[in-house]
């Protein structure tokens, strides 16, 4: 039961543009979610994080977008970069501190020059 | 104010061995989680623990894992009687008291012969 879902696995953009990557969850428990990034032989390290109390939150080139009622987020990049080339895992959880953290499969982004 | 770390980076192991793997939080972190990443998947939640307390353990096979996080020292994730499907990246994160961020490790590499 896959309760964070990325369902392209990888993704192609050309330097310059925007990279959009998508996730969908399927847990109304959840309460905050988080993108991280991943190089090869590297630990995840977070990029950023939105609370369901917002639907947008803004760091620099990175959005990440919230519709609760389509349980769905995704995160912007703009203007990607050749450094952006990684593996992107979206994260969600419920901030009963009970719970765990649920990554999905993630999606490996590919920044053409 | 070193990160979390896990070691060994790297481990050998022969079929029917136990690997142990080591994990300390960063300082302050009371909450500690093992994600395994197989080739090709993405973060697998394994366990979820506090010093001397296991929160959450169902993403841990039910034979041969087992994990603590002793009151001192690091969080221990071992593995009795490895098989060649135990052969995987085993990442370790540490959160403070309160919902919020995963901190990642740099990850255990074990393989299995």
């Amino acid at each position: 039961d896959q309760q964070v879902k990325q369902n392209s696995p990888s993704l192609s953009v050309q330097e310059g543009r925007i990279s959009i990557l998508n996730c969908d969850y399927t847990n109304s428990m959840f309460d905050y979610f988080l993108w991280y990034k991943k190089y090869p032989a590297e630990g995840p390290t977070f990029l950023i994080s939105i609370s369901s109390i917002k639907d947008k939150n803004e760091d620099g080139r990175f959005t990440v977008f919230l519709n609760k009622s389509a349980k769905h987020l995704s995160l912007h990049i703009v203007p990607s970069q050749p450094g952006d080339s990684a593996v992107y895992f979206c994260a969600a959880g419920a901030s009963n501190r009970d719970d765990k953290i649920i990554f999905g499969k993630g999606t490996r982004l590919h920044i053409l020059p | 104010n070193a990160g979390v770390m896990q070691n060994p980076r790297h481990l050998v192991r022969r079929r029917g061995q136990e690997a142990r793997l080591r994990c300390s939080p960063m300082k302050g972190h009371s909450h500690v989680y093992w994600y395994r990443q197989l080739p090709e998947e993405g973060l697998k939640f394994m366990v979820y623990l506090q010093k001397e307390n296991i929160i959450d353990e169902s993403g841990m096979p039910k034979e041969r894992f087992s994990a603590e996080f002793p009151k001192e020292g690091p969080s221990i994730l071992r593995i009795q009687q490895v098989v060649r499907g135990d052969s995987a990246a085993y990442f370790c994160a540490s959160s403070p008291p309160l919902p919020g961020e995963l901190f990642f490790g740099e990850g255990s590499r074990l393989t299995v012969l």
